[in-house]
């Protein structure tokens, strides 16, 4: 049972186009949700993240909308770089403790130059 | 230096075979979590530990065991691997945020040991 559900599975976009990649979760318990940026050979690292008390937060290029009622939150990727190209991961914290992460099936960003 | 050094970074073996992966952190966290890698399923949670003395299963922990030798040390052990055991393995660390008495949750993990069984 995914608790984390991810799309798309993969990604292709123009240099400088806008790139989204949406999840959506399940658990209400949940309280903080990072985005993580792999690229290969690599073990991810986190990009951004927000708590569930704002619905937006952004960084530079990066932004992360976020809908409580709906239980779905999103990253948007604007003026996309080909340096950008990477898989990207949604996550959740939550659980027992609070410290539990569970990530979704992730989403492979391809930027075209 | 990694702050999260995983050993090895590439293993072959057979069915059947004792497999040990490790971790050294040199970030002074307190919290140690494994993760399996494979494409389209994302990290699943294999095993975590908030100190030396505590160990909890993930969503994944059958076939797999841990030990957490110190603070900054965490392997995982395939006691007898199989072939669908073959993925990408990683290793996190996490603060516990004691001083502001707020976990902040970042995750930070190693570069990976990819795991081939045959």
């Amino acid at each position: 049972q995914q608790q984390v559900k991810q799309s798309p599975q993969s990604l292709i976009v123009q240099k400088g186009g806008i790139s989204i990649i949406n999840c959506a979760y399940e658990n209400t318990a949940f309280d903080y949700f990072p985005w993580y940026q792999q690229f290969p050979g690599k073990g991810p690292a986190l990009l951004i993240a927000i708590r569930p008390d704002v619905s937006e937060k952004k960084e530079g290029r990066f932004t992360i909308s976020f809908n409580k009622s709906a239980k779905q939150f999103s990253l948007h990727i604007m003026d996309s770089q080909p340096g950008d190209s990477a898989t990207y991961f949604c996550a959740a914290r939550g659980g027992v403790g609070g410290f539990k992460t569970i990530f979704g099936a992730g989403t492979r960003l391809f930027v075209k130059a | 230096d990694a702050d999260v050094t995983q050993t090895p970074r590439n293993r072959i073996t057979k069915t059947g075979k004792r497999i040990m992966l490790e971790c050294s952190q040199t970030k002074g966290h307190d919290r140690m979590y494994w993760y399996r890698q494979d494409p389209g399923l994302g990290l699943r949670l294999i095993y975590y530990s908030f100190d030396v003395k505590d160990i909890n299963k993930g969503e994944i922990s059958d076939g797999y065991s841990v030990s957490r030798q110190a603070q900054a040390k965490f392997s995982l052990s395939l006691e007898s691997a199989i072939p669908n055991q073959t993925a990408l393995y990683f290793c996190a660390t996490s603060d516990t945020g004691l001083r502001t008495r707020q976990p902040t949750g970042e995750l930070f993990f190693g570069e990976g040991s990819r795991l081939t069984v045959l």
